[in-house]
């Protein structure tokens, strides 16, 4: 398993403003996640952050909205740009161990509101 | 769009009561299925992952079962405390594309009531 940190844990911020949020892993790891849940949904796949290129976006994401960086195998950035009410959401990082079926572990998440 | 549903979506039980929830997938292209363990304010916690058509885990009062060929697993908690109170997540990963790649459900909120 890996133990993974966010920060901010929580965050209320002005709507146009934008947030980072930071992903610190204690190993290095090949792949590293962003997920988001709306309240009321699911967990869904923002991008895969990869070390040394672009993210990879899921569809409906787009790089502009959510800029990820990447500098290294245990550190990772996400920002809600340029952030609306409906961004509100729990923001939580992963990371995939290679092992049984790819098993992902999560960091404890960041919760924001936008006002 | 894959659709990974779970029920029931909330649900109360009594502490000392058993009770089990239902996660369904489509069983085309299937490579796993996650069963994570989700408090407030804490890391989602994996318990879970079944690779084969009829595994059982179990794990203390929980344990899973999997049926690939109809596409659904069975949570169960047997004997409820209330520090099992949370969301329980299914996540589906699949053969084609990333396999790391995972379809998270909506989840099952649990409360165990002293």
């Amino acid at each position: 398993s890996a133990v993974i940190s966010q920060k901010p844990s929580r965050d209320i911020c002005q709507r146009g403003t934008s947030l980072t949020i930071q992903c610190q892993v204690d190993s290095q790891v090949t792949m590293m996640f962003w997920y988001r849940q709306q309240p009321g949904q699911s967990l869904t796949l923002i991008a895969t952050a990869n070390q040394g290129s672009e993210a990879t976006y899921e569809s409906g994401f787009v790089i502009d909205k959510f800029p990820i960086s990447r500098p290294n195998l245990t550190f990772s950035t996400l920002t809600v740009s340029n952030m609306s009410p409906e961004d509100s959401s729990i923001y939580l990082c992963s990371v995939g161990i290679a092992g049984v079926a790819d098993t992902q572990y999560f960091g404890p998440g960041t919760r924001l509101t936008v006002l | 769009i894959l659709n990974v549903e779970q029920s029931p979506q909330s649900l109360h039980v009594q502490e000392g009561d058993s009770t089990n929830f239902t996660c369904s997938f489509p069983s085309s292209n299937f490579y796993a299925l996650h069963w994570y363990r989700w408090e407030t304010a804490k890391s989602p916690e994996a318990l879970f992952v079944m690779t084969l058509n009829g595994d059982e885990k179990k794990k203390g009062r929980i344990s899973a079962t999997l049926n690939t060929k109809e596409g659904y697993s069975y949570l169960y908690i047997k004997g409820s405390q209330p520090e099992d109170s949370a969301t329980y997540l299914c996540a589906l990963g699949l053969s084609s594309g990333s396999a790391r790649q995972l379809t998270f459900g909506s989840g099952t909120q649990l409360t165990v009531l002293p």
